[in-house]
């Protein structure tokens, strides 16, 4: 069965800061794979997604994920985080069958 | 284009009671998915409509809980009666069927609480 792991719950940065969030897959193949945000009271919006081809995913907001086969890996990165980057973040996984396998997500703070 | 649009945006109803949530995905999108997430923990896949027809309801918890898709336009999922535990954020999506592309919408949720 496929799964996702998001091992930090709750993440805090300086604005300004560089962000790295981690997530880890288990599946037997290459899934796709995604990066989805919830702002407060909001829904889930999708950042980025990886299909297939380069394994450097550029979505919006500046956010950017990379696939890494040999680990199993799809961390999401922004450079330069903003204050109307707090939020939560989701990673999550379709292995094929339209079922999408989130993550327990992680709660990103962003102080001054 | 309009997203997906779900509603009540909140319902507070009394254990033992009945509730019925709506989705309206995005016009055109025969794929139809419902998940929750309960109390924090992960978003949780419930089934998965394709136009009016059920493809995947592995997720679906008991029978407290029916989903229809009438026409193959909007969905409702009903649950009765509803249980303490079912108290969560019920999350609809949509996608077209090349989600490679265009992946999946989803919508606002709806938060449910049960007392």
């Amino acid at each position: 069965a496929q799964s996702v792991t998001q091992p930090d719950i709750h993440i805090t940065v300086s604005e300004g800061a560089s962000l790295e969030l981690r997530c880890n897959y288990s599946y037997g193949a290459t899934p796709y794979l995604f990066w989805y945000v919830q702002s407060p009271g909001q829904g889930l919006q999708l950042l980025l997604k990886y299909f297939s081809g380069d394994t450097l995913v550029q979505g919006i907001k500046g956010f950017e994920a990379e696939f890494k086969r040999s680990q199993s890996s799809f961390n999401l990165r922004k450079p330069s985080v903003h204050w109307s980057d707090a939020a939560e973040y989701f990673c999550a996984v379709d292995g094929g069958y339209q079922k999408v396998t989130f993550g327990t997500g992680t709660k990103l703070q962003v102080i001054p | 284009e309009a997203g997906v649009t779900q509603f009540p945006s909140h319902s507070v109803i009394e254990k033992g009671q009945t509730v019925t949530l709506r989705c309206d995905p995005i016009s055109g999108h025969d794929n139809l998915y419902w998940y929750r997430r309960v109390m924090g923990k992960e978003i949780k896949f419930l089934l998965h409509f394709v136009k009016e027809s059920k493809q995947d309801e592995s997720g679906m918890p008991n029978n407290r809980f029916l989903a229809e898709r009438t026409g193959g336009t909007y969905s409702t999922l009903k649950v009765q009666p509803a249980e303490l535990e079912d108290s969560g954020v019920y999350f609809c999506a949509s996608s077209q069927d090349r989600r490679d592309i265009y992946g999946y919408t989803f919508g606002s949720g709806t938060r449910l609480t049960v007392v």
